[in-house]
C-alpha cells in the first residue's frame, strides 16, 4: 500500500521568490517513483519532474527542483524565481517500480500554489 | 507530435444513465489508464489497458469499465450514473512499465 501526505491545502509566495511545496509518502515497495503534477484550473495534470528512489542525486527540471529525503520519507517541490504563471494545484504522486509492483500513481491531496505580483 | 487528447472536454448526463469517454494516448505510448479526480481531492486510479486487456484494476464498481482498440486509443464507460460519479476524468498515458506518465485535459462530467 501506498500514501502521500501533503500537509499544506494552500501557499502564498512574492513573485521572483522561492517557494517549497511539502510531500511525505508511504509504501512498502523496494523501489518507487515520485512525481509532481501541475494542475491549473483548466484540469489538465502537467508532468514537472520524476525521482526515482535509487537516484543518488536530486531531481532537476529548469526552475524545478526535488529535495528528496528518503530516510525522511519526503519528496519536497522546489520552484525557484516564482512566476505569476505557477499559480496553480501542486500534486505530488508516487508509484511502485519493482517487477511487482501495481503501476499505478497514488496522489496526495494537493496543494493550492498562489504567486502574488 | 500530439499529446494525450481527450472528449467530451464536458457533458452533463442524468442519473441512472450510461456514458463514454474517450482518449487518445500520446504517439508512441502503449498503455492507457484512468483516473477519476472529485472536487478537492487528487486523482484516483481506476483502470489501466495495455495490449487491449485491463491489466489493473482500483478500487471501483463493476459499474466502470473500459476498451482499449488496436491503435491503443481507450474508452472509459460508466452504467447507471449516480450523482456521486460526478468529477474530472482523465486519462494518462505511459510505455508499458515504464515511468513517463502524461496526462490528457480530461473530461468533466457532471450527473444531474
Amino acid at each position: 500500500a501506498q500514501k502521500i501526505t501533503q500537509t499544506q491545502p494552500g501557499m502564498f509566495v512574492q513573485e521572483k521568490e522561492a517557494v517549497t511545496l511539502d510531500c511525505t509518502y508511504d509504501t512498502s515497495d523496494q523501489s518507487y517513483g515520485l512525481f509532481w503534477y501541475k494542475q491549473p484550473s483548466s484540469g489538465e495534470m502537467i508532468f514537472l519532474i520524476y525521482q526515482g528512489s535509487y537516484d543518488e542525486q536530486n531531481a532537476t527540471e529548469g526552475r524545478y527542483s526535488l529535495n528528496f529525503q528518503k530516510a525522511r520519507k519526503s519528496a519536497n517541490l522546489v520552484i525557484s524565481a516564482s512566476q505569476l504563471g505557477d499559480s496553480a494545484m501542486y500534486f505530488c504522486a508516487m508509484m511502485g517500480i519493482s517487477s511487482g509492483s501495481a503501476r499505478q500513481l497514488t496522489f496526495g491531496s494537493g496543494t493550492q500554489l498562489t504567486v502574488l505580483p | 507530435d500530439a499529446g494525450v487528447t481527450q472528449s467530451p472536454t464536458h457533458l452533463i448526463k442524468t442519473r441512472g444513465q450510461q456514458v463514454t469517454l474517450r482518449c487518445s494516448p500520446k504517439s508512441g505510448h502503449d498503455t492507457v489508464s484512468w483516473y477519476q479526480q472529485a472536487l478537492g481531492q487528487g486523482p484516483q486510479f481506476i483502470f489501466q489497458y495495455y495490449e487491449e486487456e485491463e491489466r489493473q484494476r482500483g478500487n471501483f464498481p463493476d459499474r466502470f469499465s473500459g476498451h482499449q482498440y488496436p491503435n491503443y486509443s481507450s474508452e472509459l464507460n460508466v452504467n447507471a450514473l449516480l450523482l456521486g460519479d460526478s468529477a474530472l476524468y482523465l486519462c494518462a498515458s505511459s510505455l508499458y512499465r515504464r515511468n513517463t506518465i502524461y496526462f490528457g485535459e480530461g473530461s468533466w462530467l457532471t450527473v444531474v
